[in-house]
């Protein structure tokens, strides 16, 4: 089976820090994504990547940056933490185009 | 602009009955569907894909359908279980470039009660 795992369950940071949300995948997989799931929005794609060191934006990239130096490993940043970025963050991958995405189990980031 | 609207938002259904959730979607162009099952406090995980070829799909007590003329799903759930309480979400793929143009519904949250 398919891991995907996210460092953090539970983040709570202040205002203006800056944010590293990790993301490991054991399947070898090319394409990795982050989104956050909002109530009443549902995910939104912030970045992908399909190749290390590859990246592309997503719907929602304000604010964030992401860096993938290995394939198994995709992280996200928040450079300046804002309340705005108060979310549950999950990371997926998956290995082909109409493979289905694989999620962990995400990060729920507090940012006061 | 690509979307995917999910109804009901939410449902409340004994355990034992049946229910149905809406997906319809206006994407173009369509490549696949598929429904995702995510339990609470955990990510999502892939059910059933539906292709523009097929109709219905099955996966244990869960049943797709896709109508590609009305641009319309439903997934069935026979016999629901407590286990069933989940947020199902409906993803369209388009399948005009290498394939990351995923549109996501906003999920129906279904609980099961005994």
């Amino acid at each position: 089976d398919v891991k995907v795992t996210q460092s953090s369950r539970y983040l709570v940071k202040r205002t203006g820090e800056k944010v590293f949300l990790e993301c490991v995948q054991d399947m070898d997989h090319e394409n990795m994504f982050w989104y956050r799931q909002d109530p009443g929005l549902g995910l939104r794609l912030i970045y992908f990547s399909y190749d290390v060191k590859m990246k592309e934006k997503g719907d929602i990239p304000e604010g964030y940056s992401v860096s993938r130096e290995k394939k198994e490993r995709f992280s996200l940043i928040l450079e300046s933490a804002s309340t705005n970025q108060t979310s549950m963050y999950l990371c997926a991958s998956r290995s082909r185009v109409r493979s289905p995405l694989h999620f962990g189990n995400g990060t729920r980031l507090t940012v006061t | 602009k690509n979307q995917v609207e999910q109804s009901p938002q939410s449902l409340i259904i004994l355990e034992g009955k049946n229910c149905t959730l809406q997906c319809n979607y206006t994407v173009s162009p369509f490549s696949n569907l598929r429904w995702y099952k995510q339990d609470t406090g955990r990510g999502p995980v892939s059910l059933t894909i539906m292709t523009f070829s097929e109709n219905t799909k099955s996966n244990g007590r869960y049943t797709a359908t896709l109508d590609a003329d009305t641009k319309q799903s439903s997934l069935h759930i026979t016999a629901s279980q407590l286990s069933d309480s989940a947020s199902y979400i409906c993803v369209v793929s388009a399948g005009n470039n290498a394939g990351n143009m995923l549109t996501f519904g906003g999920g129906t949250r279904l609980m099961v009660k005994p």
